[in-house]
């Protein structure tokens, strides 16, 4: 069974930092490519960012662009987030997801970053 | 990057039919086979329920259904349950090699 279990989150200053994480079981995961998409309070999915198998291929929504690296660790099965200049309107829940023939096949659980003074 | 159109919301009596439409671009939905649709429970992850335009993954009930015309792409849930109250997100690839959601579509089952 595939599991995706998000971690890091939490309450952060804008112009902050936080690194997200998530776990995956359940599959080949280095061969996978994966996602993150984010949710905000009462609102809808906004696809964020998404790599390649091999850790290659990263692309941005234009609203993260050059603020947020996405990057893998095929060895610890892990994807992850960095989200630095951190802004009040990227307070969301976070999940990750495994993309399976051009969809997001798995997501995890979520994972809520509150971005507030 | 714009997302893509769907109603607010639909609703249907138990046993009915529903259709929800997701308007894109030629640069989305118009220009790729690639249009997923996902049901989400209040304070749940979605999950997926039509990819590629129509194709069910394994487990997900042969009530929905998936179509496509020109820009626009429609998921058909028939034989209405309780259960399907949910919100319902389409999804595309675009040609910029990122994905676009669709705003959501709260569906009411009466």
């Amino acid at each position: 069974e595939v599991h995706l279990v998000e971690s890091g989150g939490g309450l952060v200053q804008p112009g902050g930092s936080l690194r997200l994480s998530c776990s995956a079981s359940g599959f080949t995961f280095s061969n996978a490519w994966m996602h993150w998409v984010r949710q905000a309070p009462g609102k809808g999915l906004v696809w964020v960012s998404r790599i390649y198998s091999d850790g290659t291929g990263a692309t941005y929504a234009d609203s993260v662009k050059g603020r947020f690296t996405i990057s893998r660790d095929n060895a610890k099965n892990t994807l992850y987030l960095q989200m630095n200049s951190l802004r009040a309107e990227d307070t969301a829940v976070y999940y990750c997801a495994r993309d399976l023939a051009y969809s997001l096949h798995d997501w995890g659980q979520g994972n809520l970053v509150t971005v507030s003074s | 990057q714009s997302a893509l159109t769907q109603p607010a919301s639909v609703s249907g009596s138990p046993g009915q039919s529903i259709t929800i439409s997701c308007t894109g671009t030629s640069s989305d939905v118009g220009g790729y086979n690639y249009v997923s649709w996902y049901q989400q429970h209040p304070g749940k992850a979605p999950k997926l329920m039509i990819s590629e335009v129509s194709n069910r993954p394994s487990g997900v009930s042969n009530r929905f259904s998936g179509s496509k015309s020109g820009n626009t792409a429609s998921l058909t849930i028939s034989g209405l349950q309780a259960e399907d109250e949910a919100d319902y997100y389409c999804s595309s690839y675009t040609d910029i090699n990122t994905r676009v959601f669709g705003g959501g579509t709260r569906l009411t089952v009466l």
